[in-house]
């Protein structure tokens, strides 16, 4: 247990549906990431939340909604998702000092659009 | 942007033996991470280790900062080992923490 907790683990969807992904942090960190792992490609950033701010928009589509109402609570809204929206999706948290934003990941939710 | 490259892609093990995992970078950094992968998607930290050397256990770390690459070593390596390695890094001056992630190693360990 890395003090990151995600919910769903796993996910299936219809293009036409409405979910969300929870992720909550118990580390006391003041940001949060949204991360998509999908197959054969690197990790890639999606969004970044420092103290609840969006600080980052990485060119994601507008199908993908985050919220983050505290610093320790980040949500991902998802709707009128494509089959390839497919892959993990992680959490992560940072420390705002000492180790410059050592990250600490979520277990991840295996989301599937069909 | 930053590139990061790792190497082997791929890597197969007999249990006891010991490996290298190496970590190239484009840019000069001021966080590097290693992450373990495993079976169940779940990332786990490794080490935090911009530079110099570390060792928690069979493993190992270190990075070169002046020639940015880094190495990671697993020695007597058991089954449990087996998933993806990741090195990811930070630039200098990209502010709160946006790592950028090589496209790990895939290692198997096989009894």
């Amino acid at each position: 247990e890395t003090g990151v907790t995600q919910t769903p683990r796993h996910l299936v969807m219809g293009m036409t549906n409405k979910k969300s992904l929870k992720c909550e942090q118990h580390l006391g960190h003041n940001a949060m990431y949204w991360y998509k792992q999908s197959a054969k490609k690197p990790l890639e950033l999606m969004f970044v939340y420092n103290f609840k701010e969006q600080t980052e928009n990485n060119s994601v589509p507008s199908r993908f909604s985050p919220e983050c109402p505290n610093s320790s609570h980040l949500f991902l809204h998802l709707h009128t998702l494509q089959p390839e929206d497919s892959a993990l999706y992680l959490c992560a948290s940072s420390p705002p000092t000492g180790e410059l934003g050592e990250l600490f990941f979520g277990s991840g939710t295996q989301l599937s659009v069909l | 942007g930053i590139q990061v490259e790792q190497s082997p892609p791929d890597l197969i093990l007999q249990e006891g033996a010991n490996s290298t995992l190496r970590c190239n970078f484009s840019d000069s950094v001021n966080n590097l991470q290693w992450f373990h992968q495993n079976p169940w998607g779940q990332l786990i930290n490794l080490f935090y280790i911009p530079s110099g050397t570390k060792q928690n256990g069979r493993l190992s770390a270190t990075t070169v900062a002046t020639e940015r690459y880094s190495l990671l070593y697993i020695s007597s390596s058991q089954t449990t080992d087996s998933g993806v390695y990741f090195c990811a890094v930070k630039k200098l001056e990209s502010g709160y923490s946006t790592l950028t992630f090589g496209k790990g190693t895939m290692l198997l360990v096989s009894p």
